[in-house]
């Protein structure tokens, strides 16, 4: 059966400091890949989404890059954070198009 | 871009009452519509989805039906337990992406 793992699971960091969050699914070849950041009490942000290595869209123009060194590694990077940058991370996977599934998410505060 | 509506943004039922949660989409194109609940500080779960060739669907408790020509589509939970509170989103496959609703908040009390 499929698995996504992402790490950290929390992460405290200053304002200006990089980031780099990293998820991985197991269980699966090429899937579709996906970064979203849900506020707090707010919905989901589509930031990122990627079918396949190297290939990366993004949704929002802001200061975070995404990543996809293998073709079951998706990372979410910055260089500087901002306190706008705080919030849960979620990274998911589908194969094909649709059924979207979410690992256990990445609560980021920038302090 | 496609643009999902979600109503209500909170609901509170008694235990064993049902509740209803309506969305509406833009993009007559969209053809997938899933459902997700998010428990606190939990990650989404999908727990149901409808295609567009289809108009409703059930599994056990819960159903969703969807009405193209109105461009809306609503999720029904029967017979609801304490379990079932937490945030419920909808959401619309167009082009690459799910387009998500704003979410509800369901609280069940016993």
């Amino acid at each position: 059966s499929q698995t996504i793992h992402q790490w950290p699971a929390t992460l405290v960091q200053p304002v200006g400091s990089p980031l780099s969050l990293e998820c991985t699914v197991e269980g699966t070849s090429n899937p579709n890949l996906y970064w979203y950041r849900q506020a707090a009490g707010r919905g989901l942000q589509l930031l990122f989404y990627s079918v396949g290595i190297g290939q990366i869209s993004s949704e929002v123009p802001q200061n975070l890059s995404a990543s996809r060194p293998q073709d079951r590694q998706f990372i979410l990077s910055s260089k500087k954070l901002l306190l706008s940058d705080s919030g849960f991370y979620l990274c998911a996977w589908s194969v094909g198009r649709y059924e979207q599934y979410f690992g256990p998410g990445t609560r980021l505060t920038v302090t | 871009g496609e643009n999902v509506e979600q109503h209500p943004s909170t609901l509170s039922v008694q235990e064993g009452d049902s509740a209803v949660i309506k969305c509406t989409y833009s993009d007559s194109a969209s053809n997938y519509f899933p459902w997700y609940k998010q428990e606190l500080g939990k990650r989404p779960q999908l727990i149901i989805d409808i295609r567009s060739n289809v108009g409703e669907k059930k599994d056990q408790r819960i159903a969703v039906t969807l009405n193209k020509t109105a461009k809306h589509f609503s999720l029904h939970i029967t017979e609801t337990q304490p379990e079932d509170s937490a945030v419920y989103f909808c959401a619309a496959f167009s082009g690459y992406a799910l387009n998500f609703g704003k979410g509800t908040s369901l609280l069940v009390t016993p």
